[in-house]
């Protein structure tokens, strides 16, 4: 069964510093999607970062980069020169292409505090 | 561009009463989903709509029940309203649907059941 798996409920990073958050997923099927959402406090969930199954190159957008390695089933989020307001509950999720339901997987988040 | 747009912000329901939730997809946006996010835990998948088709249902019981629109917005409704209904609903679009397609949150509304 598809499952997402986030180990770290809480991280603390001083501000300016790179912070990795883990992800390790499971599914069976070879076509997949990685998604990163950041949320913070006032609820809404922002889209980060996209990681493709087939991609070969990691992915990366500003500040974000995506740590894939496909044969862990890992896709770590690194956030690079931490900013205070970086400080929210981040999400790792995933979908599948078969059965084209558009369901998201969501992992249980992880809290993440930027110290001044 | 107007990003997804939920209503109402906040509602207060009691035990019994049922909810209409509503959502209107970024322009453009023909996929519709649906999220229940209970406080502390990831969303959980409702519902996803395709050009006004039922394309997906999560693990709820039937009293959640949802319908798209020819606009492409769409409805969330929840009959004999719970305790354990309280939550964020969370309403995703998305270009079409595909794995490598993003999904795009609106903030969401916060129910709670008295």
């Amino acid at each position: 069964a598809q499952k997402i798996t986030q180990t770290q409920p809480g991280m603390f990073v001083q501000e300016k510093e790179a912070v990795t958050l883990d992800c390790t997923y499971d599914t069976s099927d070879p076509s997949y999607g990685l998604f990163w959402y950041k949320q913070p406090s006032s609820g809404e969930m922002i889209f980060l970062i996209y990681q493709g199954s087939y991609d070969q190159q990691n992915a990366t957008e500003g500040r974000y980069s995506l740590n894939f390695q496909k044969a862990r089933k890992s896709a770590n989020l690194v956030i690079s020169a931490s900013q205070l307001g970086d400080s929210a509950m981040y999400f790792c999720a995933m979908r599948e292409w078969p059965g084209n339901t558009g369901k998201l997987i969501f992992g249980q988040g992880t809290t993440l505090q930027v110290k001044p | 561009d107007a990003g997804v747009t939920q209503s109402p912000t906040h509602l207060i329901k009691t035990r019994g009463q049922h909810v209409t939730l509503r959502c209107s997809p970024i322009s453009g946006h023909k996929s519709v989903s649906w999220y229940q996010q209970v406080l502390g835990q990831g969303p959980q998948f409702i519902f996803q709509y395709y050009e006004k088709e039922e394309r997906g249902r999560g693990n709820f019981p039937d009293r959640f029940s949802a319908r798209q629109f020819p606009n492409y917005s769409s409805e969330l409704n929840v009959n004999a309203l719970l305790l354990g209904d309280s939550a964020l609903y969370l309403c995703a679009s998305s270009l079409v649907s595909g794995p490598w397609n993003p999904q795009h949150f609106g903030d969401g509304t916060r129910l709670s059941i008295l």
